[in-house]
Order: C-alpha cells, then structure tokens, then sequence
C-alpha cells in the first residue's frame, strides 16, 4: 500500500461543477501540502497545512489529522483549472516529504 | 525572471553518455533539491542540500550525483545514462531550517535517453 494515496486519479469535469480530491495518507506527519503541476510541467504550491482548513480565491484545503485525509476542493471550476493536483505530506524537513501520484483534472467548457 | 531555472530543459542523449542538469535560483535560499518524476508515481527525491557543505542522497540516488557550487547553483550528474532514467527531472528550493516553508520549483528538464 502506497503511504500516500490521491483519488480519483483523472477528473473531467464541466466548466463550474464544484470539484474535489482527496488524499490520503498512512504515515505521522507535521504538515501537508497540495501542489499544482500545469501541462508545460511547471509545479507550483498551492496550500500547506498541518490543520483545520485553508481558503484561496477559489480553492480551499481541508485536513483531518485523525483520519489522515485531506481535501482539496475547487469552486466554480473553469478550464484554466486543468492541470494535475499533487498532495505531499510530510516531516519537519522536505527531505522527508512522501508525493503522492496526481489527480488529473480536465475542466471542459 | 523566474526564481528557480533549470538548463537544458530538454535533452536527448545515447545510453552511456555523462549528462549534466543544472540548476540556479535567486530566491537565496540555502536548500536545494533535485527530483525525479516518472508518469504515474510521484515526485521522488534523488538528492539534497541543506547548504554549500552539505549534500544528502535521498530515496533514489543510484547511478546519480550532485555539486553544490555556490549557494545559487545544484547540479545533478548522470555519470552513465541509462533508459530507464528517462523521466522528468525537476530542481527545487526552500528556505529556513523547517519543512514548514514553501518549496519552488523550477521549470523541469525532459530527459530521454536512447
């Protein structure tokens, strides 16, 4: 079992559906990240967070420590939302940081 | 200018062949990584660098290496390129001593190798 875990694994959805992706995680962490991975390949951060919930424009993040699951959701989702969604979580250090596989998001207008 | 750059960002090569992926950022930070990303499994992380001293293989590091020049610049060496270390290799920085902080990436390098 991989420690790790994101679902689904490819999403296609309708331009303003509200999305979500979960992950799940089977090691003790400090914190949790949600990257972003566009087509070209570029990775950028979107949240991290060792608790409760995060909020950024339309894009929130939830995390319950005790049931080692995140997720992340996507308000009046639109095309330029395509992309794959990566959680990572991990230690005090990014040495320790365990990627999970991607979502794969299609937005279609 | 983008904070993190990798050069090249594509790159064909021969089996056998010595590759060098380079890497620099002006973000000033002290930590530096580079990772591997192979379609269907996540990132993994094949060396690290918490400063210019400092150099730490991480999860994958077989048939890699690593030169910390200064600061700004983390290389990653194939000393024998191999086909099945055809992948997309990404460099990555953070800053401060706590996982806590935000990790940039650069804009990856498409190694294939024949």
């Amino acid at each position: 079992k991989n420690e790790v875990e994101q679902s689904p694994q490819n999403l296609t959805a309708q331009e303003g559906e509200f999305i979500t992706i979960n992950c799940s995680y089977s090691v003790g962490i400090s914190a949790l990240h949600w990257l972003q991975q566009h087509p070209g390949g570029g990775i950028v951060s979107l949240f991290m967070l060792s608790s409760g919930k995060k909020k950024h424009g339309r894009l929130i993040a939830t995390i319950n420590i005790q049931e080692k699951h995140s997720s992340l959701h996507i308000t009046a989702s639109h095309p330029r939302d395509s992309a794959v969604y990566i959680c990572a979580v991990g230690g005090t250090s990014y040495d320790k940081v365990i990627f999970g596989p991607g979502t794969s998001l299609s937005v279609i207008p | 200018d983008a904070d993190v750059t990798q050069t090249p960002r594509n790159r064909i090569t021969k089996t056998g062949k010595r590759i060098m992926l380079e890497c620099s950022q002006t973000k000033g930070h002290d930590r530096m990584y580079w990772y591997r990303q192979d379609p269907g499994l996540g990132l993994r992380l094949i060396y690290y660098s918490f400063d210019v001293k400092d150099i730490n293989k991480g999860e994958i590091s077989d048939g890699y290496s690593v030169s910390r020049q200064a600061q700004a610049k983390f290389s990653l060496s194939l000393e024998s390129a191999i086909p099945n270390q055809t992948a997309l290799y990404f460099c990555a920085t953070s800053g401060g001593a706590s996982g806590y902080n935000e990790q940039f990436f650069g804009p990856g390098t498409r190694l294939t190798v024949l």
